[in-house]
């Protein structure tokens, strides 16, 4: 499979742990994006860097979020001392060079 | 900020007729307008996008229209079979999709055969 890979796909975690997501864009995407999906909801803009540049992050972010894109091709998200209200769906996406940004199968947060 | 409203919220059609989903958006710069389609349990799949240079674009029995004044624009889904049953989603970006998209709220369109 050639697509957006995401790991793990399912994270079940207890309020306070820190939780760290992994995002494999496809090879040749230079941009990634990160979004969270609440139910019945579209997806939210969270970040999204081009190569390893961080360009934009979310107002909305808490200061418990953050991106890494180390080397300008996987990322990671993490979330510390997490809160029941992260549970969410946390999609990335790639693009290149700002065309058609396509989404992977995301990770789905549930904090008890 | 960048806002975009998407109606109705839920729609069902009949096999064979045509499905209709509007979305406005507020900032008047935006430039790019992709369409998602979302099945339960899946990730968003891109089923068609147009740009503001422009006035429609048309895929198959799927079309997108755009109207810069009224800062509006439609996905025009003709011949509806079930397997077009799904979530989906507008969005709206600046800088071409350079950066971030902004998503509406979604519409579930039901397909009934």
């Amino acid at each position: 499979d050639t697509g957006v890979s995401q790991n793990p796909r399912h994270k079940i975690t207890k309020r306070g742990q820190n939780v760290t997501f992994r995002c494999d864009p496809i090879s040749e995407h230079n941009r990634l994006y990160w979004y969270r999906q609440t139910l019945g909801q579209g997806p939210e803009f969270l970040t999204y860097f081009q190569n390893e540049a961080q360009l934009e992050k979310s107002r909305l972010l808490s200061d418990r979020f953050s991106a890494e894109r180390p080397k300008g091709s996987f990322s990671t998200l993490e979330i510390q001392r997490t809160e029941q209200g992260d549970s969410a769906m946390y999609l990335c996406a790639s693009s290149l060079d700002g065309r058609e940004q396509y989404f992977g199968p995301g990770t789905r947060l549930t904090v008890t | 900020g960048e806002n975009v409203e998407q109606h109705p919220s839920t729609l069902s059609v009949q096999e064979g007729d045509s499905a209709v989903i509007k979305c406005t958006y507020s900032d008047s710069a935006s430039n790019y307008f992709p369409w998602y389609k979302q099945e339960l349990g899946k990730r968003p799949q891109l089923i068609i996008d147009i740009r503001s240079n422009v006035g429609e674009k048309k895929d198959q029995r799927i079309a997108v229209t755009l109207n810069k004044t009224a800062k509006h624009f439609s996905l025009h889904i003709t011949e509806t079979q079930p397997e077009d049953s799904a979530v989906y989603f507008c969005a709206a970006s600046l800088s071409g999709g350079y950066n971030k998209l902004i998503f509406g709220a979604g519409t579930r369109l039901a397909v009934h055969p």
